[in-house]
């Protein structure tokens, strides 16, 4: 069964500083990957997404994440988090069940940004 | 007009109350799906539609009771929920298709339940 493991439930970073966020998945064959943002109170905003080709990929608000098959992961980074970017984060795999497509999600990884 | 619009917003109710959540949504797309986010859980997917067929339900208790008249409008029926009902309940959408779903999920801003 697909499955998607944020291991970090919180992560504090300082305004300025880089940002990774782990992200591993279970699936088997090749999977479509997202990572989504939630501010308090909202729904999930798509940050960016993997299908296929180039490994590394480029998302909206400066993100970036890279999909590695071997290690089954597709970590998130941005070079300089802002205090804009305090919010909670998804990582999804996308995968054909029975029927419509579906969406698994991991448990989420809190970003906490000190000024 | 934006993707996925939900209502209400909030919503508290007592355990005999008859409620509805409504998602409607302007993308054009053919899936709409319904998740359940509670504190320290994952987003628990609970119905998917395709072409107002329901695809999938997720083990979802008979309280909890979907229904999707066409392929823009989906509603989510409630009765004699549990405190343990109360979550952030997620209508999203996407374009799926035969030939596999290379799209995302669009969300809507969710309907905070409170069961009293």
């Amino acid at each position: 069964a697909q499955s998607v493991t944020q291991p970090d439930i919180h992560i504090t970073v300082s305004e300025g500083a880089s940002l990774e966020l782990r992200c591993n998945y279970s699936y088997g064959a090749t999977p479509y990957l997202f990572w989504y943002v939630q501010s308090p109170g909202q729904g999930l905003q798509l940050l960016l997404k993997y299908f296929s080709g180039d490994t590394l990929v480029q998302g909206i608000k400066g993100f970036e994440a890279e999909f590695k098959r071997s290690q089954s992961s597709f970590n998130l980074r941005k070079p300089s988090v802002h205090w804009s970017d305090a919010a909670e984060y998804f990582c999804a795999v996308g995968a054909r069940g029975s029927g419509t497509y579906k969406y698994i999600f991991g448990t989420g990884t809190r970003l906490k940004v000190l000024a | 007009e934006t993707g996925v619009t939900q209502t209400p917003r909030h919503l508290v109710m007592g355990m005999t109350n008859k409620k509805s959540l409504k998602c409607e949504q302007h993308l054009g797309h053919n899936a709409m799906y319904w998740y359940k986010q509670s504190a320290k859980k994952p987003l628990e997917l609970m119905f998917v539609y395709n072409f107002k067929e329901q695809t999938e339900n997720n083990s979802v208790p008979s309280r909890f009771s979907p229904e999707c008249p066409n392929s823009s409008h989906l509603f989510l029926h409630l009765h004699t929920l549990q405190p343990e009902d109360s979550a952030l309940y997620l209508c999203a959408s996407s374009q799926d298709s035969a030939g596999g779903n290379t799209g995302e999920l669009f969300f809507g801003e969710g309907s905070r339940l409170t069961v009293l």
